[in-house]
């Protein structure tokens, strides 16, 4: 049974840092790409980041670029994302999502996790 | 502003059928597989059609996605009240590198 558990959300302070981590288990992690979306309160999906199965490509949403940084260790089957200069409109709950294809420029993300909340508030 | 346009809300009754749009540009829908999703009120998002039109093994085939040029359409047909729910379409864009979403759309069985 395919399985994405987040951990790491939290109340942070403006201008703070936090790290997401995200463990799967039940298929091949290396064999995937996986991707953070995030949802604010009452509103829609916004994607986040994306990291092909190999690690060889990352991809940001320009509102994180240059903030957040997305790795994986495939040996521990975890995927990350590095929040650096937290901001108010950051607030969400963050889903990783587990992608169809070993590359992440696509979608159809067959497996979600249950989410973590990130509040950025002082 | 999503680079993906959807209804906000759509409704019909019970038994019924119902589609939801999904209008993009040439950088996304046009040139890139579209999937949609279902979430319910709490939970997360379900997949439940990929790659245009396929579905995932366990989605019932009440669910249908069709995609023409730049625009894609998911059908819900024999509609129960455990369909109500927001249902977001989203693709790749080959343009901004980046996933995008539709805004969502709510769907209410009356």
């Amino acid at each position: 049974e395919v399985q994405l558990l987040e951990s790491g959300g939290g109340l942070v302070q403006p201008g703070g840092s936090l790290r997401l981590s995200c463990a799967a288990s039940g298929f091949t992690f290396s064999n995937y790409a996986v991707s953070w979306v995030r949802q604010a309160p009452g509103k829609g999906l916004e994607w986040v980041s994306g990291i092909s199965g190999n690690s060889g490509t990352t991809y940001y949403a320009d509102s994180v670029k240059g903030r957040f940084t997305i790795s994986r260790d495939n040996s521990k089957n975890t995927l990350y994302v590095q929040m650096n200069s937290l901001r108010a409109e950051d607030t969400a709950v963050y889903y990783c999502a587990k992608g169809r294809y070993m590359v992440a420029a696509t979608t159809g993300f067959d497996y979600w996790g249950q989410g973590t909340l990130v509040t950025v508030s002082s | 502003q999503s680079v993906l346009t959807q209804p906000t809300s759509v409704s019909a009754a019970p038994g019924q059928k119902v589609t939801i749009s999904c209008s993009g540009s040439s950088s996304n829908i046009g040139n890139n597989y579209v999937s949609w999703y279902q979430q319910l009120p709490g939970t997360a998002p379900k997949l439940l059609i990929y790659d245009n039109n396929k579905r995932p093994s366990g989605i019932p085939d009440r669910f249908s996605g069709s995609k023409s040029g730049t625009s894609a359409t998911l059908a819900i047909t024999g509609l129960q009240t455990g369909d109500e729910a927001d249902y977001y379409c989203g693709t790749w864009d080959s343009s901004l590198s980046v996933v995008v979403f539709g805004g969502g759309t709510q769907l209410t069985v009356l």
